[in-house]
């Protein structure tokens, strides 16, 4: 089984639909993340939480929201969402004392 | 603001051959630099972490320098083979401890 998973893997929505997207993990790593890949970009940070308490925005969280339900759970949330948020989303985890992060397969969002 | 560019885009290679793929990073204050790899339809798999104190880092066919100074990195890939086809991403780690991401540099070793 996949340390790091996240359903949806392919998501198409409509302008104005809430979207979650889901991130578990069995690494039971503190630190999770999430991030946006957008075609010819290298990988922005949404949001990132060093615990369950702890929730951070990143670079680019307008639009979004996140929950940490658990150690093992992150999910990301699009309110409205719109076409400029059609790209592949990646969650991540991590320990505090390294700086190595373990990404999940990603999941492609359209949104038309 | 910190911003990290990879030259080139995208390089096509025969398989054999020894490449070197470039990272540039305008702020020097960094914890660290990795270089990931992404394939298709998968996650990043991380290939090499260089400590801020450290000056390059090897495993295997891949060897990884820094000069913070300069705001440089490179990775190095000896003889190369067609599963190393991928796009390998660069990522710089600052004072709150994120990763700031180049665009990558998409790699095709031809057989």
């Amino acid at each position: 089984d996949a340390d790091v998973t996240q359903t949806p893997r392919n998501r198409i929505t409509k302008t104005g639909k809430r979207i979650m997207l889901e991130c578990s993990q069995t690494k039971g790593h503190d630190r999770m993340y999430w991030y946006r890949q957008d075609p010819g970009l290298g990988l922005r940070l949404i949001y990132y939480s060093f615990d369950v308490k702890d929730i951070n925005k990143g670079e680019i969280s307008d639009g979004y929201s996140v929950s940490r339900q658990a150690q093992a759970k992150f999910s990301l949330s699009l309110e409205s969402a719109i076409p400029n948020q059609t790209a592949l989303y990646f969650c991540a985890t991590g320990l505090a004392e390294s700086d190595t992060q373990y990404f999940g397969p990603g999941t492609r969002l359209t949104v038309l | 603001k910190q911003e990290v560019t990879q030259i080139p885009a995208a390089l096509s290679v025969p398989e054999g051959e020894n490449l070197v793929l470039n990272c540039s990073f305008t702020d020097s204050a960094i914890y660290n630099l990795q270089w990931f790899r992404q394939d298709p339809g998968k996650g990043l798999t991380s290939l090499l972490l260089i400590q801020s104190s450290q000056r390059e880092q090897t495993s295997g066919r891949l060897n990884a320098s820094l000069d913070k100074s300069s705001g440089r990195s490179t990775l190095y890939i000896a003889a190369s083979q067609p599963g190393d086809s991928a796009t390998y991403l660069c990522a710089v780690s600052g004072s709150a401890r994120q990763l700031t991401f180049g665009s990558g540099t998409q790699l095709t070793v031809l057989p």
